[in-house]
């Protein structure tokens, strides 16, 4: 079965610089990848999502990229803010056709002011 | 469009009792799916129900069951409960059966298992 390994340790920054998240996976070659925010207490919201015909998409200050040779997607988060602060979550749809969502842990990012 | 809705958002239940959760579809969506979230194994699918049928599930034990009515609106069951339950259960409801990639989170309700 396909494994998601995201970064556990958080990641600290300070407040206007760029944030860069890490989620790798293996054993598969998944049609597209997800990026969820959460925070604590509640449940993930959705960002983006990247098809493996795609290398980068933006949302305002989000950049995903997607490298399906490295099996690698980076989450990027420009100018970053104190609201930022969350865990962001990869996830891929499963092998098999059922596309049913595997998450990974998350990393926990904080932005200091 | 009010958003997915859980009740209760918090319960304390003792070993061997049985708990239903109930989650409320964002109007017009009718699959709903079930996710688990605990430290120690992140989140995890537990099923799908589409138009009253469970149309996909996860690795759970029987103990874990749901169902879903005519109005979309969806209940999970636990029965047995053991501590290892204790999490935050989550509820997503999408338009389509199996359009995992357009689902929207509940606010989730967090159980604890005493």
């Amino acid at each position: 079965s396909q494994k998601i390994e995201q970064n556990s340790e958080a990641l600290n920054i300070q407040e206007g610089k760029t944030a860069t998240l890490t989620c790798n996976y293996t054993n598969y070659s998944p049609a597209y990848l997800q990026w969820y925010r959460q925070d604590p207490g509640r449940g993930p919201v959705f960002l983006l999502l990247i098809r493996e015909n795609e290398k980068e998409k933006r949302k305002e200050r989000l950049k995903v990229t997607f490298d399906t040779t490295l099996k690698q997607s980076l989450f990027h988060i420009t100018a970053s803010q104190p609201a930022d602060s969350a865990t962001y979550l990869c996830a891929l749809p499963a092998s098999g056709g059922s596309y049913i969502p595997t998450f990974g842990r998350g990393t926990s990012l904080i932005v200091h002011p | 469009k009010a958003g997915v809705t859980q009740t209760p958002r918090y319960l304390i239940k003792t070993r061997g009792q049985q708990v239903t959760l109930s989650c409320s579809p964002i109007s017009g969506h009718r699959s709903v799916s079930w996710y688990q979230q605990t430290p120690g194994q992140g989140l995890q699918f537990l099923f799908e129900y589409f138009s009253e049928t469970q149309r996909n599930k996860g690795n759970f034990p029987g103990r874990f069951s749901g169902r879903q009515f005519s109005n979309s609106r969806s209940e999970m069951n636990v029965s047995t409960l053991e501590l290892g339950d204790s999490a935050l259960y989550l509820c997503a409801s999408a338009p389509r059966t199996g359009t995992f990639y357009e689902q929207y989170f509940g606010p989730g309700t967090r159980l604890t298992v005493t």
